[in-house]
């Protein structure tokens, strides 16, 4: 099936500092990526639809001045998290919409703990 | 917007034995509702989806029922295995395939099964 990679697996980082990661489709084109958060033991909670070429659209509570999306290509899309705080140390997980299909695949996960 | 509930959160079952899962979703128009499979550290992976056009599924030993007038589906798990252990969701959205079809979660369902 199709794979979706995240990279960084896991991240940890200094309290002010910025993290940037990434998301790849691997074997397909992604029209539309999507970025969620999960704290640990919850389900995961939207924070933004990218679609290639244009701006994010983020769901309502998410800064988007904070986590700044990046969708430049059809295989890549960046999340980075901005002057990151303690209170943003999370399980980061993307997914691709493949544009044919319209079935979504789900990446692996970034865990980020801010110190 | 949409609003999905899912009951129970924990499960504990014997191996050999049924395990089911039920979500109620708000949002009428849904008419896409996938479950994913959790497992520690890693990302939702697909098991089994649902269309509004049919009632009910299979997969070898899992299948999911969907009743649209009351706005509930359901995860069926048969003959469970330790290697089912894992947080299961459910999902909807309105129109699978269309651009920025977004998914909302429910809240999770941990699984345990005991050998």
């Amino acid at each position: 099936g199709a794979v979706v990679s995240q990279h960084p697996s896991w991240v940890i980082c200094k309290s002010g500092t910025s993290v940037k990661i990434e998301c790849r489709s691997l074997d397909f084109q992604a029209t539309t990526m999507f970025w969620y958060r999960q704290f640990p033991k919850q389900s995961l909670m939207l924070m933004a639809t990218s679609n290639e070429g244009s701006k994010a659209t983020y769901e309502q509570g998410v800064e988007k001045d904070k986590f700044l999306i990046n969708h430049a290509s059809l295989t890549l899309s960046t999340l980075t998290v901005t002057s990151a705080h303690p209170e943003d140390s999370s399980f980061y997980i993307c997914s691709a919409r493949a544009g044919k299909s319209g079935e979504l695949f789900f990446g692996e996960g970034s865990r980020l703990t801010v110190l | 917007g949409e609003n999905v509930e899912q009951h129970p959160s924990t499960l504990s079952v014997q191996e050999g034995d049924s395990a089911v899962i039920k979500c109620t979703y708000s949002d009428s128009a849904s008419n896409y509702f996938p479950w994913y499979k959790q497992e520690l550290g890693k990302g939702p992976q697909l098991i089994i989806d649902i269309r509004s056009n049919v009632g009910e599924k299979k997969d070898q030993r899992i299948a999911v029922t969907l009743n649209k007038t009351a706005k509930h589906f359901s995860l069926h798990i048969t003959e469970t295995q330790p290697e089912d252990s894992a947080v299961y969701f459910c999902a909807a959205s309105r129109g699978y395939g269309a651009a920025g079809n977004k998914l909302t979660f429910g809240g999770g369902t941990r699984v345990l099964v005991k050998p």
